[in-house]
């Protein structure tokens, strides 16, 4: 997961608080991702940046909020936490010049709304 | 619509025995397909992948051969190895949209001694 950093690892939430998951990279790529995982489900993207101050939704925007201000930085925001969001949630980028569509993925952030 | 499914798990083989992991696909137009992998604990990384119509990605005694006549892509090895149990992920992915990659629902591996 080198390159593509994000924090926190594991977070309760009570529901109706709010938080940013932060995701970083160092690798100057435009093209940035979170995805959220569910058990039996794969993963469905949320949101997607193709560049800084572009963003744009994804299969399951509802209930995230995300900015992409600069490039390194692509945080996602949950404003008013429900239980339906509890998950595994990974950040990703395009490794560019794989040839085809590869993404290196964070370790991931383990969200629990109770 | 775009979409990707893959055979149902968990899984059970005992060491050295053949695997095979099916997937299958549909899309519009010509997507490239990959495999990727999640150990317990981990975020996902890719196995290997396919860009084209009869390509065979392989990596790690994994392969897979991109099958347009059937909308395949089965992950096959022919020894399994207890390093090898963990969650696998078979994706899509199209010319043109941003990069976002389809994923199947994933299928666990557990290999045991």
């Amino acid at each position: 997961n080198a390159g593509v950093t994000q924090t926190p690892k594991f977070r309760i939430l009570k529901i109706g608080q709010s938080m940013t998951l932060q995701c970083t990279q160092d690798m100057n790529h435009n093209y940035m991702y979170w995805y959220r995982q569910d058990p039996g489900m794969g993963l469905k993207l949320i949101y997607y940046s193709v560049g800084a101050g572009i963003t744009d939704k994804g299969e399951v925007p509802n209930g995230y909020n995300v900015s992409r201000s600069t490039t390194e930085d692509f945080p996602l925001r949950l404003e008013l936490a429900a239980p339906s969001q509890t998950s595994v949630y990974f950040c990703a980028i395009i490794s560019e010049g794989s040839g085809a569509n590869v993404l290196t993925f964070g370790a991931g952030s383990r969200l629990t709304v109770l | 619509g775009n979409s990707v499914t893959q055979m149902e798990g968990p899984v059970t083989l005992s060491e050295e025995a053949f695997l095979t992991i099916n997937c299958t696909y549909t899309a519009t137009g010509y997507p490239s397909l990959f495999w990727y992998v999640q150990y317990p604990g981990e975020g996902l990384q890719l196995l290997l992948k396919a860009t084209k119509a009869d390509d065979k990605g392989s990596n790690k005694g994994f392969e897979a051969t991109y099958r347009k006549e059937t909308t395949s892509f089965h992950l096959e090895k022919g020894s399994v190895q207890v390093s090898d149990s963990a969650v696998y992920f078979c994706a899509l992915s199209l010319y043109n949209q941003g990069g976002k990659l389809i994923f199947g629902q994933g299928t666990e591996l557990s290999v045991k001694p």
